[in-house]
């Protein structure tokens, strides 16, 4: 069955220190891996997303997320965290077993950057 | 572009009343998707379209849930009638059906049931 696993709720990270967020996946085929940002009061917002190439992403706002095939993780990291990067992230995959857009969604995690 | 747009933006209504979303899709897409989200249960996909076509209902809560896609321009997302369990946030999201798939989210509907 196509899955994504959030293992964290929330990450507590301060200013200026790097952050990860973790995510894991199992699907079936190659995997299409996507990240999205959830302001407060606000829709999700797409960061990233890992379709084949690089194993390193580069996305928005000075994310990136590193694709690693044998541990099955997409984590999202971020050299330098910001007060504003405080959210609620979300890790998706493709699900490959019909040729769809349907997205599998984490259950997210809580990302707080204290000054 | 627009992106995808949601209205209304809020609505209070009281039990038993219905309740009709509404969600206009990035032009050019051809999947549209309803989703809900709550404390509790997080987010949760209801139903999706592809070519104005539903394709997999099975999130749909209840009878009392019903969406529909006239054109591909447009769609929405009935409760009749509404409790207070339906208080949510719903979102739409929209998706060209080429590679990469990316979704892209509406700002939500933000949903009181009294």
């Amino acid at each position: 069955a196509q899955s994504v696993a959030q293992p964290e709720d929330q990450v507590n990270v301060a200013e200026g220190n790097p952050l990860t967020v973790k995510c894991t996946y199992s699907v079936s085929g190659n995997p299409y891996l996507f990240w999205y940002v959830q302001y407060p009061n606000r829709g999700l917002q797409f960061l990233l997303k890992y379709i084949t190439g690089d194993n390193l992403v580069k996305g928005s706002y000075g994310f990136e997320a590193e694709f690693n095939k044998s541990q099955t993780s997409f984590h999202l990291k971020k050299p330098s965290a910001l007060v504003s990067d405080s959210a609620l992230y979300f890790c998706a995959v493709r699900d490959g077993v019909y040729n769809t857009d349907k997205l599998i969604f984490g259950t997210g995690t809580r990302l707080q950057v204290f000054p | 572009d627009a992106g995808v747009i949601q209205s209304p933006r809020h609505e209070v209504t009281e039990m038993g009343q219905e309740v009709t979303l509404r969600c206009k899709p990035i032009s050019g897409h051809d999947y549209l998707f309803w989703y809900r989200q709550t404390m509790m249960r997080g987010l949760e996909l209801l139903i999706y379209f592809n070519n104005n076509v539903p394709i997999d209902d099975s999130g749909m809560p209840e009878d009392r849930f019903s969406a529909k896609m006239p054109n591909a321009s447009f769609s929405t997302l009935k409760i009749q009638p509404s409790e207070p369990r339906d208080s949510a946030v719903y979102f739409c999201a929209s998706s060209s059906g080429r590679v990469p798939n990316t979704q892209y989210f509406g700002p939500g509907t933000r949903l009181t049931v009294l």
